[in-house]
């Protein structure tokens, strides 16, 4: 398995600022995610950040609202761009282990209120 | 397409009786399957997998699931439900290699006592 930390655990903003929010791995792996879960919703995928590469984003997220770095094996970065209260949500970093398997683990997930 | 149905937002069950939690999949790949618990205030913990090896999967806390091609189905039972298994349940989907698992809308398990 592989431990997941994020940082911060949770904030609360003010509309029209920037969140950049941390997640470390303890162990090198190749595929990361993002994933937002707005209240009482289930998950969304964001994007997919491989080292290396430019990450991959799902229909309706764009880079300038979530411009993501992946710069070594270990950790990743999300940012939340100018941001409204719509984009309150708990955001989620995921890590798949190994290329030969689809199972995914999990960060705590940072929680975000925007005011 | 790939996709995942979970078949009922709430259960609710008393502690001690038996827990059933629905969840079928369409996929066009010979597919992974996942149940995540999610507490409240904390993250994604993986219950169980199935990857094509045993169609009964036993998972922790005492969870179990049955994969059936025929039905596309993948539930997730409990012989006996205790307080501390109420949460949010999501069933995932793993589709072609390099894609991010897709999620059901989760159900909340409810459990009285």
């Amino acid at each position: 398995s592989a431990v997941i930390s994020q940082k911060p655990s949770r904030d609360i903003c003010q509309r029209g600022t920037s969140l950049t929010i941390q997640c470390q791995v303890d162990s090198q792996v190749t595929m990361m995610f993002w994933y937002r879960q707005q209240p009482g919703q289930s998950l969304t995928l964001i994007a997919t950040a491989n080292q290396g590469s430019e990450a991959t984003y799902e229909s309706g997220f764009v880079i300038d609202k979530f411009p993501i770095s992946r710069p070594n094996l270990t950790f990743s970065t999300l940012t939340v761009s100018n941001m409204s209260p719509e984009d309150s949500s708990i955001y989620l970093c995921s890590v798949r282990p190994g290329l030969s398997t689809n199972l995914q683990y999990f960060g705590p997930g940072t929680r975000l209120t925007v005011t | 397409a790939q996709s995942v149905t979970q078949l009922d937002s709430h259960v609710s069950v008393s502690e001690g009786t038996p827990v059933l939690l629905r969840c079928n999949y369409s996929s066009s790949y010979s597919p992974s399957l996942f149940w995540y618990v999610q507490h409240p205030n904390k993250g994604l913990q993986l219950l169980l997998k199935y990857t094509s090896a045993a169609t009964l999967v036993k998972g922790i806390n005492g969870f179990e699931a049955e994969f059936k091609k025929s039905e596309t189905s993948f539930h997730l039972t409990k012989p006996s439900a205790h307080m501390s298994d109420a949460a949010e349940y999501f069933c995932a989907l793993g589709g072609s290699a390099g894609t991010a698992l897709i999620f059901g809308k989760g159900t909340t398990l409810s459990v009285s006592s």
